[in-house]
C-alpha cells in the first residue's frame, strides 16, 4: 500500500536556525498538508496545498512558515529562525481530492529546537 | 473556526466489552468526519469516516455514528482487544480542506 514519506524522522537544530522538512507524498495524490502534534497533546492544522499554491492556512503558519513543491514529488516545510515552541512533531499528510476526502499521514518528522 | 470537542480524555474498559467516543463540533457547514487511531510514537491511522449525507457507518468492530442536526458523532468499537489500546482522535473538516482535531482520547483495553 503506498504510503506518504517523511524526511528527517528526527531533526535537532539551534534557536534561530532554518529548518526544512521533506514530505513525498502519495504519487496519484493532488492535496498535501502540513500539520503538527505538540508532544501529548491534539493535531493541529497548519497548511493545505493544491494547484502549487497554498489553499488553506492556520493562525499557526504565520511568515516564518513557507511551503513548497519543488518537483513533481516533493513537499517541504520551512521554518526560518525556529523557536523553542516551535518543537514538536511535524506530520505530512496527503489526499486524492480535496473537500471529505481522506487524508493520509505519514510517519512524521519529530523538530527538537535546542 | 470550527471548534471539536472530545470525550472521555480516557476509556479502560475490560476486553470484549464495548468502547464509545464522542465529538461534538461547532460548523454546520463540515461535512467530513473522518477517525484517527495512534499508537505510542507512530502516525494517525484514519480508521473510518463519515460524510454528512450518511447517518452511520460500520466497519467490522467499528462504528461511526452522524447526527448532523446535534452536531456531534460517535464513534463504537465492539468487542474490544487489547490492540485497540491506542489514543484515537475525532476530526471534521473547516469549510474545506483543513482538518480540525479533537483532543484525543487514550483508550486502555485491559486482558
Amino acid at each position: 500500500e503506498p504510503e506518504v514519506t517523511q524526511t528527517p524522522s528526527h531533526q535537532v537544530t539551534q534557536m534561530g536556525q532554518e529548518v526544512i522538512l521533506r514530505c513525498v507524498p502519495i504519487s496519484n495524490h493532488l492535496y498535501f498538508y502540513w500539520y503538527r502534534q505538540i508532544l501529548g497533546q491534539k493535531v493541529e492544522f497548519l497548511v493545505s496545498f493544491y494547484n502549487n499554491e497554498i489553499s488553506e492556512k492556520s493562525e499557526i503558519f504565520d511568515d516564518q512558515f513557507s511551503v513548497e513543491r519543488p518537483d513533481g514529488s516533493n513537499f517541504t516545510l520551512k521554518i526560518r529562525s525556529t523557536k523553542l515552541e516551535d518543537s514538536a512533531m511535524y506530520f505530512c499528510a496527503s489526499s486524492v481530492g480535496g473537500v471529505d476526502q481522506p487524508q493520509h499521514f505519514g510517519d512524521g518528522t519529530r523538530l527538537s529546537i535546542l | 473556526g470550527e471548534n471539536v470537542e472530545q470525550h472521555p480524555s480516557t476509556l479502560s474498559v475490560q476486553e470484549g466489552d464495548s468502547a464509545v467516543i464522542k465529538c461534538t463540533y461547532s460548523d454546520s457547514a463540515s461535512n467530513y468526519f473522518p477517525w484517527y487511531k495512534q499508537e505510542l510514537g507512530k502516525r494517525p491511522q484514519l480508521i473510518i469516516d463519515i460524510r454528512s449525507n450518511v447517518g452511520e457507518k460500520k466497519d467490522q468492530r467499528i462504528a461511526v455514528t452522524l447526527n448532523k442536526t446535534a452536531k456531534h458523532f460517535s464513534l463504537h468499537i465492539t468487542e474490544t482487544q487489547p490492540e485497540d489500546s491506542a489514543v484515537y482522535f475525532c476530526a471534521a473538516n473547516q469549510a474545506g480542506t483543513a482538518l480540525i482535531f479533537g483532543k484525543g482520547t487514550t483508550l486502555s483495553v485491559s486482558s
